[in-house]
C-alpha cells in the first residue's frame, strides 16, 4: 500500500513550457485534491474531485487543469507556465465518509 | 465564507516549556476543525480532529465556539516537536466539504 504518490519531486521549466504533475492513490478513495504550498500563504485548494470523471475548482483555479479518468490517477496540468506557479504541490485523497485528507510527499516546481 | 487565522507564523520555545500554537476561524455554519502537521521532509499528515477530543503525542486542542478559537496546546514541549502546524477547517457541508488552511506556524523547540 503505497498511500499517497507524487512524480516528478522536483522539477524546472521555463516560462511557457506546458507540463503534467502525476498523482496516484492506491486507497480507493473517492475524493482527490491539489493543493499549492507558498511561504507565508499556507496550502490553497486549487482543484479537487470528488470521484472519477467529476472535477471541480477550488480558490486558485486559473492556470491549471485537471482530470480524472480512473479512481486512482488525478494529474495536474499546466498548459503555459508562469513564474507564480513556482511551488510545491501536494496533492491529497481521502474517504467520502472521512474527514482524514492522506497527502503525497509534494512536488517542487520552479518557473523560470 | 471560510477563514482560518494563525496569528503567529514562527514559534520558537525551549524543550520542556509549555507550547501554544494559536488558531481563530470564522465561518456561520458548524465547524469541523484539524490541526495538520508537517515535520521536515516528510509529508502533512493528521494530528487531531476536535470532534475526537483525544491527546495525540501530548497535543490536545480544543474548539471554543464563543472565542471562534481551536488553540493547540502542549505542556511540555519536546525537541521532536519542531515541525510546521497548520489549522484547516472543514464546512460542514456533508461528504462534499473543502478544508480550508491557515498559513501555517513553524514552531521550534530549542534544547
Amino acid at each position: 500500500n503505497a498511500g499517497v504518490t507524487q512524480t516528478p519531486k522536483f522539477q524546472v521549466l521555463k516560462t511557457g513550457q506546458s507540463m503534467t504533475l502525476q498523482c496516484a492513490q492506491d486507497m480507493n478513495h473517492e475524493y482527490m485534491s491539489w493543493y499549492r504550498q507558498d511561504p507565508g500563504m499556507g496550502l490553497r485548494l486549487i482543484h479537487y474531485s470528488v470521484g472519477a470523471g467529476i472535477t471541480d475548482q477550488g480558490e486558485v483555479p486559473n492556470g491549471y487543469n485537471v482530470s480524472r479518468s480512473t479512481t486512482e490517477d488525478f494529474p495536474l496540468r499546466l498548459l503555459s507556465a508562469a513564474p507564480s506557479q513556482t511551488s510545491v504541490y501536494f496533492c491529497a485523497s481521502r474517504l467520502r465518509e472521512s474527514y482524514e485528507q492522506y497527502f503525497g510527499p509534494g512536488t517542487r516546481l520552479t518557473v523560470t | 465564507a471560510q477563514r482560518v487565522t494563525q496569528p503567529e507564523k514562527l514559534l520558537s520555545v525551549f524543550k520542556g516549556a509549555p507550547v501554544e500554537l494559536k488558531c481563530n476561524y470564522s465561518y456561520s455554519g458548524s465547524p469541523e476543525l484539524f490541526w495538520y502537521v508537517q515535520y521536515s521532509r516528510q509529508r502533512l499528515q493528521l494530528l487531531l480532529r476536535h470532534i475526537s477530543r483525544e491527546s495525540i503525542k501530548g497535543f490536545t486542542a480544543d474548539l471554543n465556539k464563543g472565542e471562534t478559537s481551536f488553540h493547540l496546546k502542549k505542556p511540555f514541549a519536546q525537541e521532536e516537536d519542531s515541525a510546521m502546524y497548520y489549522c484547516a477547517l472543514a464546512n460542514s457541508g456533508g461528504s462534499n466539504y473543502k478544508l480550508t488552511f491557515g498559513k501555517g506556524t513553524l514552531l521550534t523547540v530549542n534544547p
